[in-house]
């Protein structure tokens, strides 16, 4: 079993939707967790960090559930320009050798 | 501020050939790292560094090396290059390894090994 798992999609919504998906890891020592968003053959960037209360930045709502070892990703009011493949990020502790990516979820809003 | 640059953006080599991909952060931050990414597999950590003077192993550190003589640049060296090592790399960035530290990735350099 993968450290992080993500569901590879790709998820096709309409502009508008409402759109989520969660992302597993096995660690249950895992101390942070983030979620980056990758462009089409750019790099990675941050979107928002997931605290243990969940935190929410405009569209976009992150959660943790330390209870079942997943993080999930909400994104309302869906635009096109969300299109792009979302990374979940795992840090089992303070280190560097310990982040671990997940391969990603791609999305796709049409019009 | 250009934050992280790589250098060069793409190149094709021949195997057997020994390559260094360069990174180099304006940001003074404490940590860097080298990560490749291949299709299906996300991202994979090769090497890192806590700070000038170290460096460590990450996931898929054989065929490998790095170094980090100062701050700002962390240089990756493929000594003897082989085809399975043709993917594309990124550089990344942070001010520590503690938690909640946002990594700063460079634009890739994508890397063919014929």
């Amino acid at each position: 079993r993968k450290e992080v798992e993500q569901d590879p999609g790709p998820f096709n919504v309409p502009e508008g939707a409402t759109v989520a998906f969660n992302c597993t890891y096995s660690n249950s020592a895992s101390q942070s967790f983030f979620w980056y968003r990758q462009d089409c053959r750019k790099e990675p960037k941050l979107l928002m960090s997931v605290y243990s209360s969940g935190n929410e930045d405009g569209r976009f709502t992150a959660q943790l559930n330390r209870a079942s070892q997943y993080i999930s990703l909400l994104i309302r009011d869906s635009k096109l320009s969300d299109s792009a493949t979302y990374l979940c990020v795992v840090n089992t502790q303070s280190s560097a050798s310990k982040i671990i990516f997940g391969s990603g979820t791609r999305l796709s809003i049409r019009p | 501020i250009a934050g992280i640059t790589q250098a060069p953006t793409s190149q094709i080599l021949a195997a057997g050939r020994r390559m260094t991909l360069r990174c180099t952060q304006d940001m003074r931050h404490n940590a860097m790292y080298w990560y490749r990414q291949d299709l299906g597999l996300g991202l994979r950590l090769i090497h890192y560094s806590n700070t000038a003077g170290t460096t460590g192993k990450g996931e898929v550190p054989d065929g490998y090396s790095v170094s980090r003589a100062n701050t700002d640049d962390f240089p990756l060296t493929l000594a003897s290059a082989v085809p399975s090592q043709t993917s594309v790399y990124f550089c990344a960035s942070s001010e520590g390894t503690s938690d909640y530290n946002e990594q700063f990735f460079g634009p890739g350099t994508r890397l063919t090994v014929l």
